[in-house]
Formats: C-alpha cells, sequence, structure tokens
C-alpha cells in the first residue's frame, strides 16, 4: 500500500464544474502540501496545511488530521485549470527534514 | 528571478554515456532535495543536502549517480553509464532549515535516454 494515495486518478470536467481531489496517507504527518504541475514539468506549491482549512481563490484545500484525509476543491473550474495536482507528505520515514513523499497525481482536464 | 533554477532543461543523450544536471537553489535557503518523476507517476525522492552535507540517498540511486553540493549553494546530480530506464524528469527543490517549510520547485531537467 502506498503511503499516499489520491483518487481519481483521472477527472474530466465541464467548465464551471465543483471539483475535488480526495488524498489520503497512512504515515504520521503535521503538514500536506497541494502541488499543480502543468505540462512542461513545473511544480508549484498550492497549498501547505497541517490543520482545518485553507482558501486561495477558486482553491479550497481541507484536512483532517485524525482521519489522514485531506481534500482538494476547485470552484468554478475553468480550461486553465487542467493540470496534475499532486498531494504530498513531509516525514516519511521517520525524517524530519521535509523530505515529501508524493501521491501519483491526479490529472484534470477542464473543458470549455 | 530568486526561484530555484535547473540547467539544462532538456537533455537527450545516448546510452552509456555520462551527464550531469545543475541546480540552483533559492540563495537563503539551506535544505536542498533532488526527486524523480517519470511519466504518469508522481516524484520519487532521490537525496537531500543540508548545506553541503548529504544527509540521505534513496535507494532508487544506485552507485551511477552522484550528487555533489560542495559550497551549500549549488547542486550536481551526475549520472554515469547512462540507461533507459533513467529517462524521466528530475526535479531539484530547496526550502529553509525548518520543520515543515514549503519547499519551491525548479522547472526541471527532462532526460531522454535513447
Amino acid at each position: 500500500k502506498n503511503e499516499v494515495e489520491q483518487s481519481p486518478q483521472n477527472l474530466t470536467a465541464q467548465e464551471g464544474e465543483f471539483i475535488t481531489i480526495n488524498c489520503s496517507y497512512s504515515v504520521g504527518i503535521s503538514a500536506l502540501h497541494w502541488l499543480q504541475q502543468h505540462p512542461g514539468g513545473g511544480i508549484v506549491s498550492l497549498f501547505m496545511l497541517s490543520s482545518g482549512k485553507k482558501k486561495h481563490g477558486r482553491l479550497i484545500a481541507t484536512i483532517n488530521i485524525q482521519e489522514k484525509h485531506s481534500s482538494l476543491h476547485i470552484t468554478a473550474s475553468h480550461p486553465r485549470d487542467s493540470a496534475v495536482y499532486i498531494c504530498a507528505v513531509p516525514g516519511a520515514g521517520g525524517t524530519s527534514y521535509g523530505k515529501l513523499t508524493f501521491g501519483q497525481g491526479t490529472i484534470l482536464t477542464v473543458h470549455p | 528571478d530568486t526561484g530555484v533554477s535547473q540547467d539544462p532543461r532538456h537533455k537527450i543523450t545516448k546510452r552509456g554515456q555520462n551527464v550531469t544536471f545543475r541546480c540552483d537553489p533559492i540563495s537563503e535557503h539551506n535544505r536542498l532535495y533532488w526527486y524523480r518523476q517519470t511519466l504518469g507517476q508522481g516524484p520519487e525522492f532521490l537525496t537531500y543536502f543540508q548545506n553541503e552535507a548529504q544527509l540521505e540517498k534513496s535507494r532508487l540511486l544506485s552507485d551511477r549517480f552522484s550528487a555533489e553540493r560542495p559550497k551549500g549553494s549549488f547542486s550536481t546530480l551526475e549520472i554515469q553509464r547512462t540507461e533507459q530506464g533513467d529517462s524521466a524528469m528530475y526535479l531539484c527543490a530547496s526550502s529553509r532549515l525548518a520543520v515543515n517549510n514549503e519547499q519551491f520547485f525548479g522547472p526541471g531537467t527532462r532526460l531522454t535516454v535513447l
């Protein structure tokens, strides 16, 4: 079993739809990262959160530490949101220096 | 631009050749990480530096791979005798020296071994 699992692996939506991507992890963590990767490879950090909820524009991330689960929501989706969304957790293997373990990513395609 | 930079962005090489990639982290960041990402997968940890010290190497990093960060600033990742299985995106990230600090990623170097 992977330490970080995302669902769904692929997601297709129409412009304007509300989107949810889920992430479950099996290791104890103090924070979780949501990352965005566009074609061409560059990774951008969207959120780092350790409890509750964070919001940035149309993006909302929530985390439940007890249930070891996080969700990334996109409201009013737009074709420019099409990308791979990856969750990642630090501290796997007992290290304290922030080495990240990544989920496999969710490929999001938003059609106009 | 004060972000993480990587060079080259793309590298095509023939099997058996040696390649070297460079990463320039954000200047005040003590921590530097190398990750590898194959097609359709999330990135995987390769190695970590705190200043100039290499503190961990993944078992993914065979003896054909070596990484350095000689002055605690830029880092290099060398792959000797490349194999087709080395084809991947090599990502570098840096962060400040504190627990749970956000990592900033470079654009990656895409390696294709023919």
